[in-house]
């Protein structure tokens, strides 16, 4: 089955600077990779996902990217406030309709 | 957006009661629901993937018989924990299927999660 791998499992930055996590996954036949970011006790949120055939996806001071070849995708997140701290979960499937495999999460915390 | 509604957010039972938790898609059809079990500051694990009309199917691991899922209609999916036991306190969630434009393909299908119920077995 898939096996997906995050890090770091915990990001501590200042305010303004920019936050990078990286996950790798083992299944080749995954094509969908969403991020969701989680605050406690609540659900997860996506914030940004990419399909298979695309390389880099960015969406304000979000972006993703993908290396299909090396099976492995980033989270950028740039320009971080104390709003961006919480806990960021990577994922994996076939399709964006099917069962996610989630890394073990990464807890962002942004300092002021 | 699609809206998944899971009750109850929390509970808090005595050991060897039984709980159920239900998830609702409000606005969309959810042919395919996926239960989610999340232990404190760790990932969220598949426990088991329900299709409407048919028995769900667990990953490995998850005892059936003590996880009782139940996809009876199109929008209403329920999980049981039966004989429940302090081990079994976490955060259960589910995710529905759907889409967001009424049509469904693979590809503008996406996974709606509930808001998550919070098992505490005493």
């Amino acid at each position: 089955g898939e096996n997906v791998e995050q890090h770091p499992s915990t990001l501590s930055v200042q305010e303004g600077d920019s936050a990078v996590i990286k996950c790798t996954y083992s299944d080749s036949a995954s094509n969908y990779f969403p991020w969701y970011k989680q605050e406690l006790g609540k659900r997860p949120q996506l914030i940004i996902d990419i399909r298979s055939n695309v390389g880099e996806k960015k969406d304000q001071r979000i972006a993703v990217t993908l290396n299909k070849t090396a099976k492995h995708f980033s989270l950028h997140i740039t320009e971080t406030q104390p709003e961006d701290s919480a806990v960021y979960f990577c994922a994996a499937s076939i399709n964006s309709g099917y069962a996610l495999n989630f890394g073990k999460g990464t807890s962002l915390l942004v300092t002021p | 957006g699609a809206v998944v509604s899971q009750h109850p957010s929390w509970v808090i039972c005595k050991s060897g009661t039984s709980v159920k938790i239900e998830c609702r898609s409000l606005d969309f059809q959810a042919t395919t629901m996926f239960w989610y079990r999340q232990f404190p500051k760790q990932s969220l694990m598949l426990m088991a993937t329900s299709n409407e009309g048919s028995k769900a199917t667990y990953e490995q691991g998850v005892e059936k018989d003590k996880f009782l899922i139940n996809h009876a209609s199109l929008t209403l999916s329920t999980l049981t924990v039966t004989s429940a036991h302090p081990e079994d306190s976490s955060f259960y969630i589910c995710s529905a299927r759907g889409s967001l434009s009424g049509r469904s393909s693979p590809t503008n299908e996406k996974l709606f999660f509930g808001s998550g119920t919070q098992l505490s077995v005493l």
